[in-house]
């Protein structure tokens, strides 16, 4: 069975801290990605990555960035943390077109 | 972009009746179109899928229509059952690239 993990499942953080999100994969997946989930809105994607160090911005990149220095180990970063980043966040990996999700981090940003 | 609308948002239906989600997609390229289950508090898992080479595909009680022409697809959800009261997405994109979520549909299965 294909396994993502993430790092938290919940996190309170503090307006202008940053924030260290990680998600690993033990399947030797290539492409891996992060969504946010907000009600209403579905699932959209943040950056994903296709091999290690490597990274494409997705939908909605701004105010994070992305660190892929391992296959299996993808990570978001919020730079400055803002109160419309209160969110779920969604870590999935692939290696062809089924992606594999991780449960979810629910940030909140006071 | 690809830009992918889903409908109904909600969706209840009684025990035993048949369901159906409806997505239009807006990119003539897409060619992979794959529906996600989330229920509540758990992560979204792939239920079925379809590529732009077949026009229709089951799977036991599921099913997922496509039609080129008029750039939408469906799942049908025959004989519901109370488990499988969820929220569904559907998604569009080509093929090595990513893909476009919809904004789901909340389907409660009244016993």
């Amino acid at each position: 069975d294909v396994k993502v993990t993430q790092s938290s499942r919940y996190l309170v953080k503090r307006t202008g801290e940053k924030v260290f999100l990680e998600c690993v994969q033990d399947m030797d997946h290539e492409n891996m990605f992060w969504y946010r989930q907000d009600p209403g809105l579905g699932l959209r994607l943040i950056y994903f990555s296709y091999d290690v160090k490597m990274k494409e911005k997705g939908d909605i990149p701004e105010g994070y960035s992305v660190s892929r220095e391992k296959k299996e180990r993808f990570s978001l970063i919020l730079e400055s943390a803002s109160t419309n980043q209160t969110s779920m966040y969604l870590c999935a990996s692939s290696y062809t077109e089924t992606q594999y999700f991780g449960p979810g981090t629910r940030l909140l940003v006071l | 972009g690809e830009n992918v609308e889903q409908h109904p948002s909600t969706l209840s239906v009684q025990e035993g009746d048949s369901a159906v989600i409806k997505c239009t997609y807006s990119d003539s390229a897409s060619n992979y179109f794959p529906w996600y289950k989330q229920e509540l508090g758990k992560r979204p898992q792939l239920i079925i899928d379809i590529r732009s080479n077949v026009g229709e595909k089951k799977d036991q009680r599921i099913a997922v229509t496509l039609n080129k022409t008029a750039k939408h697809f469906s799942l049908h959800i025959t004989e519901t059952q109370p488990e499988d009261s969820a929220v569904y997405f559907c998604a569009a994109g080509v093929t090595g690239n990513q893909f476009y979520f919809g904004t789901g549909t909340s389907l409660t299965v009244i016993p």
